[in-house]
């Protein structure tokens, strides 16, 4: 079966520093890895995904994901942070059985302090 | 393009009570899903279609219900609310394109229930 797991319910970090969302997967077929992001009181929007080919992944507004096959690993950085970053991260990956529906984590909240 | 469009933003309920949460998209996807969102529990899966008059069970099925009598609407009924399906729930549709896995889901804002 397969499953996401989102290290860190909650991280914080200063603006101007680096923001790393840490996500590991458990995938028995090759995955779809994507990172939502949801701003209070809304929808979630795409950032980014990996289907297949390059494993370093650039999405938008800064963020990238490098695909780790040998760690299980895809987690989301961005060099340094901005006020408007703060949100609610998810990180998820397909369920082959159900179309193209997604297993998400369960989130990491990040902050940004001025 | 309106995108995923859902109604109503907000409700309330009493224990007991049936209401449907409706979805609609304009873009023309084969695919719609419908999510629940539980604080610390990220999205579950409730129910899901890959066409119009196909339906199947997600995750958290039970207490819910659903048809795609057309390939814009996907709504979710709830037959008898229970405080358990007090949650945030999301409609969510993509293309159908093969592979089908390489296929974003466009999310519609939200409607936020509570049941009493």
């Amino acid at each position: 079966a397969q499953s996401v797991t989102q290290l860190g319910s909650h991280v914080s970090v200063s603006e101007g520093a680096l923001v790393l969302l840490r996500c590991n997967y458990s995938s028995s077929v090759p995955p779809y890895l994507f990172w939502y992001v949801q701003y209070p009181n809304q929808g979630l929007q795409l950032l980014l995904k990996y289907t297949t080919g390059a494993t370093l992944v650039k999405g938008i507004n800064g963020f990238e994901a490098e695909f780790k096959k040998s760690e299980t690993s895809f987690h989301l950085t961005k060099p340094s942070a901005h006020m408007s970053d703060a949100a609610e991260y998810f990180c998820a990956v397909s369920d082959l059985r159900a179309g193209t529906a997604l297993i998400f984590g369960k989130g990491t909240t990040l902050s940004v302090s001025s | 393009n309106a995108g995923v469009t859902q109604t109503p933003k907000f409700q309330v309920l009493k224990t007991g009570q049936s209401m449907t949460l409706q979805c609609a998209q304009d873009m023309n996807h084969e695919y719609m899903s419908w999510y629940r969102q539980d604080p610390g529990m990220g999205l579950r899966l409730i129910h899901y279609s890959v066409g119009a008059g196909i339906t199947d069970q997600g995750e958290v099925p039970n207490g819910y219900n659903v048809s795609r009598s057309t390939t814009e609407d996907f709504p979710l009924r709830l037959l008898s609310a229970a405080p358990s399906q007090t949650s945030v729930y999301f409609c969510a549709s993509s293309y159908s394109g093969l592979p089908a896995s390489y296929n974003e889901q466009f999310f519609g804002p939200g409607t936020r229930l509570t049941v009493l």
